[in-house]
């Protein structure tokens, strides 16, 4: 069985680094194909796809946002990060892990973890 | 960036009724499309992926088709379950990209 579940600060400043932390089992990100990405959500509104790391420690971000991005993974623990730097309000959000299959799509979502930037 | 532009933005029917949903890239995105479905207070789940493949456990009365640059999602039979928004999902080139959302209502 598959599962994912996001880990994080749920409030921080302006300027502060996000970290988020994904904790997943069923699955080992040294598996050929298979990946983790990172997307969020703000309140009521669509989805924006950040950044992936694959089981080659291939990595890709949204280019809208690469300068502040940073992702990692670590395979003996079953966990990957995501840093962002210089939050600010615009980045409040519920951010998601997902498992990425080698098509790209996101077949596994954890519940989400909300993240509030605010002074 | 492949923009994805999805319509309707909100979709009233009744039960047992079909609805189609669609979604049009900027550019050729071989089937590379996926479909989630996120109810309300809870995580999106992947529906279809490659176009018209059915993820594990979802009902047959969604199915995906389309190719190209446009991409359609149907539901047979409408039941109240369905009541979720729904997103398409290109995932051809990077930025992964993502239509703005249907929100399926029941009349």
């Amino acid at each position: 069985q598959v599962t994912l579940k996001e880990s994080g600060p749920g409030i921080l400043q302006p300027s502060q680094t996000l970290s988020l932390t994904c904790t997943f089992s069923g699955f080992s990100l040294s598996t050929y194909g298979l990946g983790v990405g990172w997307i969020r959500q703000p309140s009521g509104k669509g989805l924006e796809w950040l950044a992936n790391i694959w089981w080659d420690d291939d990595k890709y971000f949204n280019p809208s946002l690469k300068v502040r991005l940073t992702i990692s993974k670590d395979t003996s623990n079953n966990q990957a990060f995501l840093k962002i730097t210089n939050v600010d309000t615009a980045d409040t959000a519920t951010y998601y892990c997902v498992r990425m299959n080698y098509g790209g799509s996101a077949d596994y979502w954890g519940q989400g973890v909300m993240v509030t930037v605010s002074s | 960036d492949i923009q994805v532009t999805q319509s309707p933005a909100s979709l009233s029917a009744s039960l047992g009724e079909t609805v189609t949903i669609e979604c049009r890239a900027s550019e050729d995105i071989y089937s590379n499309l996926a479909w989630y479905q996120q109810k309300p207070g809870n995580s999106p789940q992947l529906l279809i992926y490659d176009a018209n493949d059915l993820a594990d456990g979802v009902p047959s009365r969604f199915s995906g088709s389309g190719s190209d640059t446009q991409y359609s999602l149907k539901i047979n039979s409408l039941q109240s379950e369905d009541v979720a928004s729904y997103f398409c999902q290109q995932y051809n080139n990077f930025p992964f990209t993502f239509g703005s959302g249907t929100k399926l209502e029941i009349k």
